[in-house]
C-alpha cells in the first residue's frame, strides 16, 4: 500500500528552535510538494521540487524555512527559528510529472506544529 | 490570475439533499480542474477532476460541472450523506507550465443526519 509518510505527526516546540519535518514520497514519484494548512490561509504552497531540484519556493519565508531533498525517498521542511505564527499542519504530497495529463498529488497524514 | 475563489466556505445540507460547492478562476491556460477531499486529521486527497474538453464529469454521485466561457466550474454530491461531511477543495492547474496546483480556499460540508 504505497503512501506518503510524514514525520513527527505532532510536534511542540518553543519559539526560537529548529524544527525538522521529514517526508517519504511514494516510490517513483518525482515530484514532491510542501503545503501549509491553517483556517485562515487554507493551503499554502511553500516549495516544490521535480527530480530532487527545487522548482518553486515562492510561498517559504526564506529567512526562516528552508526545503531540501537529500536523496530521492526523503524531502526535509526545516524552520529556524521557529516562531508561534508557524503553528499550522504541514503536509507533503509527492506525485508523478506527466505532460498534459494532470499531475494527482498525493497527500501525506500531515506534522501538525505548534509552537509555544 | 493564479487564484481560484471557492464558495460557500462552509455549507449544511440534509441527509439526502443536494451539495454544491463553486469556483471561479481567471487564467484561461488552466486545463485541470480537481476537486479533493479532506477528512478531519487526514490530508486531502483526490475525489473527482475534469479536464476543459468537457462540460460534466460524473462518477457516482460526484458530479463535475464546468462552464469554459464562464471560466466557472461546481461540484455537485448527490444524495449527500453523513459520510460525505468533510473538507472540499477545488484547484486548478496549468499543467503545460508546470506540476503545480492552485488550490481554492475550501468549503467546509456538514451533512444532517
Amino acid at each position: 500500500d504505497a503512501r506518503v509518510t510524514q514525520t513527527p505527526r505532532h510536534k511542540v516546540t518553543e519559539m526560537g528552535q529548529e524544527v525538522t519535518m521529514r517526508c517519504q514520497p511514494i516510490l517513483g514519484h518525482n515530484t514532491v510538494f510542501w503545503y501549509r494548512q491553517t483556517m485562515m490561509q487554507g493551503l499554502e504552497l511553500l516549495a516544490y521540487f521535480r527530480n530532487r531540484a527545487p522548482l518553486d519556493d515562492s510561498g517559504m519565508p526564506k529567512d526562516r524555512f528552508s526545503a531540501e531533498m537529500p536523496d530521492a525517498t526523503l524531502a526535509t521542511l526545516k524552520i529556524q527559528p521557529s516562531e508561534p505564527r508557524d503553528s499550522a499542519v504541514y503536509f507533503c504530497a509527492s506525485g508523478l510529472s506527466r505532460d498534459r495529463l494532470g499531475n494527482e498529488q498525493f497527500f501525506g497524514p500531515g506534522t501538525r506544529l505548534t509552537v509555544l | 490570475q493564479q487564484q481560484v475563489k471557492q464558495s460557500p466556505q462552509s455549507l449544511i445540507v440534509q441527509k439526502g439533499g443536494i451539495s454544491i460547492i463553486n469556483c471561479a478562476y481567471e487564467n484561461t491556460a488552466f486545463d485541470y480542474f480537481p476537486w479533493y477531499q479532506q477528512f478531519p486529521g487526514k490530508g486531502p486527497a483526490l475525489l473527482i477532476a475534469i479536464r476543459p474538453d468537457v462540460s460534466e464529469k460524473k462518477e457516482g454521485r460526484f458530479t463535475i460541472s464546468f462552464n469554459k466561457s464562464a471560466k466557472q466550474f461546481s461540484l455537485h454530491i448527490m444524495d449527500s450523506q453523513p459520510g460525505d461531511s468533510a473538507t472540499y477543495f477545488c484547484a486548478a492547474s496549468d499543467s503545460d507550465r508546470d506540476d503545480k496546483i492552485i488550490f481554492g480556499k475550501g468549503t467546509r460540508l456538514h451533512i444532517l443526519p
